[in-house]
């Protein structure tokens, strides 16, 4: 069965940096575009970042551009996010997603299948 | 960018149909994705591509999509049906990923 394993959170103060990895099995991973999502406590779902199967387009949110960098390593069945200059408005439960095809477009992008998340907190 | 607007929460008696609405400007030529979320899980697909459901989603879940609102229906709601519901789409204008707002969705 599909599964995705986030982990590499933990605490970290302002202005530092963290990288998670998401570890996918029960599929074949470089056929699937991969999404982070995160969720502040008590907040909604917030997209972060998004990358195609091969590791080409990559897009962002407005509120992490600049600051974080989406990778895989389709040898190793694993998505990465580093995180840089952490501001405390980043703390949130990070989720990979996989996307459902190989690309984002207006007809096929959305998630089919989730991690369990890595929390990630920004504070001095 | 692009927003979506959802009711912050629905309430519903057990059997009753609930109704969560997102709000989006021509929704219509998007398509809306919908996924659950219950207390300390990660979030679930339900709909997709506006009206289809993934295998193991019951058929009590469906949806629609038309000018500037989608909406997600749940028929004969149970309890289990208790969770946070999130809209979706891709804002290709933008390159971006669009939740909604979220919606706590209260069975009675």
């Amino acid at each position: 069965q599909v599964q995705l394993v986030e982990s590499g959170g933990g605490a970290v103060q302002p202005g530092g940096s963290l990288r998670l990895s998401c570890e996918a099995s029960g599929f074949t991973f470089s056929n699937y575009g991969m999404h982070w999502v995160r969720q502040a406590p008590g907040k909604g779902l917030e997209w972060v970042a998004f990358l195609r199967y091969d590791g080409g387009n990559k897009y962002y949110a407005d509120s992490v551009k600049g600051r974080f960098s989406i990778s895989r390593d389709n040898s190793k069945s694993t998505l990465f996010l580093q995180m840089s200059s952490l501001r405390a408005e980043d703390t949130a439960l990070y989720y990979c997603a996989r996307n459902w095809g190989r690309y984002c477009s207006s007809t096929s992008c959305y998630s089919d299948k989730w991690g369990q998340g890595t929390l990630v907190t920004v504070s001095s | 960018s692009y927003v979506l607007t959802q009711p912050p929460s629905v309430s519903v008696a057990p059997g009753q149909t609930a109704r969560i609405t997102c709000g989006g400007n021509n929704i219509e030529n998007k398509h809306v994705h919908w996924y659950q979320q219950k207390p300390g899980q990660a979030p679930v697909l339900v709909v997709f591509d506006d009206t289809d459901r993934p295998s193991g989603i019951p058929e009590r879940f469906s949806g629609s999509n038309s000018g500037n609102t989608a909406t997600l229906t749940i028929s004969r709601v149970e309890a289990g049906d208790e969770a946070d519901y999130y809209c979706q789409v891709w804002d290709s204008n933008s390159d971006h990923y669009v939740f909604g707002t979220g919606t706590k969705a209260t069975v009675l």
